[in-house]
């Protein structure tokens, strides 16, 4: 059974740090990855997809990268802005079609003016 | 992109009541899903609705007391059936595009007493 892992579960940076937000995945045999981000009782916001054929993807100051041998995949935010606090959720699909997504727990991120 | 509205944004109820949860979507898509995020937890996935037939209910979900509908490929609802406190959670519709893209609503958050 595939599980998801995110780590650290809450990080606190002030701002213009670039930071790295951690996912992992036990079952390597995923069809795509999703990174997303949740704000205070809200819905969730794509922010990056990658196929399980590519290594990452980039999107403004974000940054996806994607190893899928190793289950790991990286959230790389540059000059980081008090608007970027919110919950930064990793979701693995593990295989293509209607199969639901497997979600982490989330890193809640906070940046301090 | 999907544009997914929900109704309600958000409520209040009485223990033993109901409610229903209403998702619509701009463009017609097959599969349409539901989460629930109880407080300070990650998704969980409750059933796929799908068009024409009856919903797919995951492990520990049944259909008397999340009961859904799928009248046409642009909306569901899902109901929350004899509420109890512990329903309290956020639920999500959410839905796939493009390549197993996968977008969400903007939840409905549920307080019940």
């Amino acid at each position: 059974k595939q599980e998801v892992t995110q780590i650290p579960a809450a990080l606190s940076v002030p701002e213009g740090e670039n930071l790295v937000l951690n996912c992992s995945f036990t079952d390597s045999a995923i069809y795509n990855l999703q990174w997303f981000r949740q704000d205070p009782g809200k819905g969730l916001t794509s922010l990056l997809l990658i196929q399980s054929s590519q290594r990452e993807q980039t999107s403004g100051r974000l940054n996806a990268s994607l190893d899928k041998s190793s289950g790991r995949s990286t959230l790389y935010i540059a000059a980081s802005q008090p608007g970027d606090s919110a919950t930064y959720l990793c979701a693995v699909r593990p295989r293509s079609g209607n199969t639901p997504l497997v979600f982490g727990k989330g890193t809640r991120l906070s940046v301090i003016a | 992109s999907a544009v997914i509205s929900q109704k309600p944004s958000r409520d209040i109820c009485q223990r033993g009541t109901s409610l229903t949860i209403q998702c619509q979507v701009d463009s017609q898509v097959t599969m349409m899903f539901w989460y629930r995020q109880q407080p300070g937890q990650s998704l969980t996935l409750i059933a796929t609705a799908n068009q024409g037939s009856e919903a797919t209910y995951e492990s520990g979900f049944v259909i008397d007391k999340f009961p859904i509908s799928r009248p046409n490929l642009t909306f569901s609802t899902l109901t929350v059936s004899n509420m109890s406190p512990e329903d309290s959670s956020i639920y999500l519709c959410s839905v796939q595009r493009g390549v197993n893209e996968q977008f969400f609503g903007p939840g409905t958050r549920l307080t019940v007493l």
